[in-house]
């Protein structure tokens, strides 16, 4: 099983400020995925990064992939209260061909 | 609405007790999943299904069964419960390539006592 470690696992800041949330493996991934769960539902797709060294922005979010593809961040400007949830990383598990996730880092934004 | 509905939401059993938590979906994904979400162990695959016809087991598939009869149903059975399936499960469903999103139910939270 490829294991991925994600810090800080919880997090808690002031409307306004930025933030940087890792997501980290031994083993090289195909593509690595990020979700944001909330109370009470399941995770959601935020992002899928695949080439090494990509990066994508959604609005105030920005994923980057690692250029050896073990490795992954999301960082996050002026956050939000709505940014407050459980974000996830995942890729994509071998044997299973469903995906290994990470144990999540939980995030407060504090207004 | 398109996705995928678990039932029931929550459920409190007693250990030793049979429990079938029924997930389906309306996306006809061909690959289906249990996960069950444990606060500091993450989501940990309990069983899969790529096909209707065939399962396979995940990281902590003890205690659990599943069946695939049909593309749109794959329901978890606990035989006889205990305390330590108290968790999360949440049903999951996608569709090749691995690199589309995995779409997820909202969950039944389970207690056995």
């Amino acid at each position: 099983t490829q294991l991925l470690e994600q810090s800080p696992q919880f997090l808690s800041i002031q409307e306004g400020e930025n933030l940087t949330v890792y997501c980290n493996s031994s083993s090289v991934f195909s593509s690595l995925q990020w979700y944001r769960q909330e109370p009470g539902e399941g995770p959601v797709l935020l992002v899928t990064v695949v080439t090494g060294g990509e990066v994508k922005k959604l609005k105030r979010l920005t994923f980057q992939f690692g250029d050896a593809r073990k490795d992954s961040s999301l960082h996050i400007t002026a956050a939000q209260p709505g940014d407050t949830g459980l974000y996830l990383c995942a890729g994509p598990e071998g044997g299973a061909d469903g995906l290994t996730f990470g144990k999540g880092t939980h995030l407060i934004i504090q207004p | 609405i398109a996705g995928i509905t678990q039932a029931p939401t929550s459920q409190i059993l007693a250990a030793g007790r049979r429990m079938t938590l029924r997930c389906t979906q309306d996306m006809r994904h061909n690959a289906m999943y249990w996960y069950r979400q444990d606060l500091g162990l993450g989501l940990r695959l309990i069983h899969y299904s790529n096909t209707a016809g065939t399962t396979g087991k995940g990281e902590v598939p003890d205690g659990y069964s599943v069946s695939r009869a049909n593309t749109d149903d794959f329901p978890l059975t606990l035989a006889s419960a205990v305390p330590s399936q108290t968790s999360v499960y949440f049903c999951a469903s996608i569709t090749v390539p691995r690199s589309s999103p995995l779409h997820f139910g909202n969950g039944t939270r389970l207690t056995v006592t």
